[in-house]
């Protein structure tokens, strides 16, 4: 089952913060964050761990939240190149011996104006 | 190599025809995944391969879509008797295995499928 995320799409302006919001009905191995660009392939950004800790990636930084199976992403002080559409991708027990896989969200729409 | 690759990057073919998309991951990387991206979508699950184990195949959306990975490594997906809403961007990925997860995944640029 691919997780739920939200807000759909944001709008902020340059310096403003956003909260993306990513849950999930299956237990979770870990949380993965990725943006992507227009026309771009998706680029990763961090990965979080069962054990509820918090990460960072410059000014954007995530929290894991294993017993809720949510996931948050902030985006601190947001500049132009915050904007493209982020994805959390959730690593989830696999039907048979592949092991955990991972799963996307429908994403986020980020536009950072000047 | 230095990064996923996948070929080709366009593909234009005519509904009904057999189509075989390629992916080459970053050596050494034991994941694979194959995701479908439809214009302004999200990333839809299909396939995922992790070493020698069967493959989870349960995003497949019908039997006219298979893959295949030989050796580990190169994986090819294959759609038979094409139908527009196949029309989308394959990519794919790759990732290593470390205590039990999968570590960050790396994708390729995708194969852009146009069936006309």
């Amino acid at each position: 089952q691919q997780p739920v995320q939200s807000p759909q799409a944001v709008i902020l302006r340059e310096g403003e913060d956003a909260v993306i919001n990513c849950s999930s009905s299956k237990a979770l191995y870990s949380v993965h964050w990725y943006r992507q660009k227009h026309g771009e392939a998706p680029v990763f950004l961090m990965i979080l761990l069962k054990g509820g800790e918090q990460k960072g990636h410059d000014k954007i930084s995530a929290s894991f939240n294993e017993k809720k199976q949510q996931s948050s992403l902030y985006l601190t002080a947001s500049q132009l190149s915050y904007s493209g559409t982020y994805f959390c991708g959730t690593e989830i027990w696999s039907v048979g011996a592949a092991g955990n896989k991972l799963t996307f969200g429908g994403g986020t729409r980020v536009l950072v104006k000047p | 190599g230095a990064g996923v690759s996948q070929s080709p990057s366009n593909k234009v073919t005519e509904k009904g025809k057999d189509v075989e998309l390629r992916c080459d991951p970053i050596s050494g990387h034991t994941a694979l995944y194959w995701y479908r991206q439809s214009l302004g979508q999200g990333l839809e699950f299909l396939i995922y391969f992790q070493g020698n184990s069967a493959p989870d195949k349960s995003g497949l959306p019908s039997d006219r879509f298979s893959a295949e990975r030989t050796g580990g490594s190169v994986s090819t997906l294959t759609i038979q008797r094409t139908q527009q809403e196949d029309s989308a961007v394959y990519l794919c990925a790759s990732s290593l295995r470390a205590q039990g997860r999968n570590t960050e995944a790396f994708f390729g640029q995708g194969t852009r499928l146009t069936v006309v």
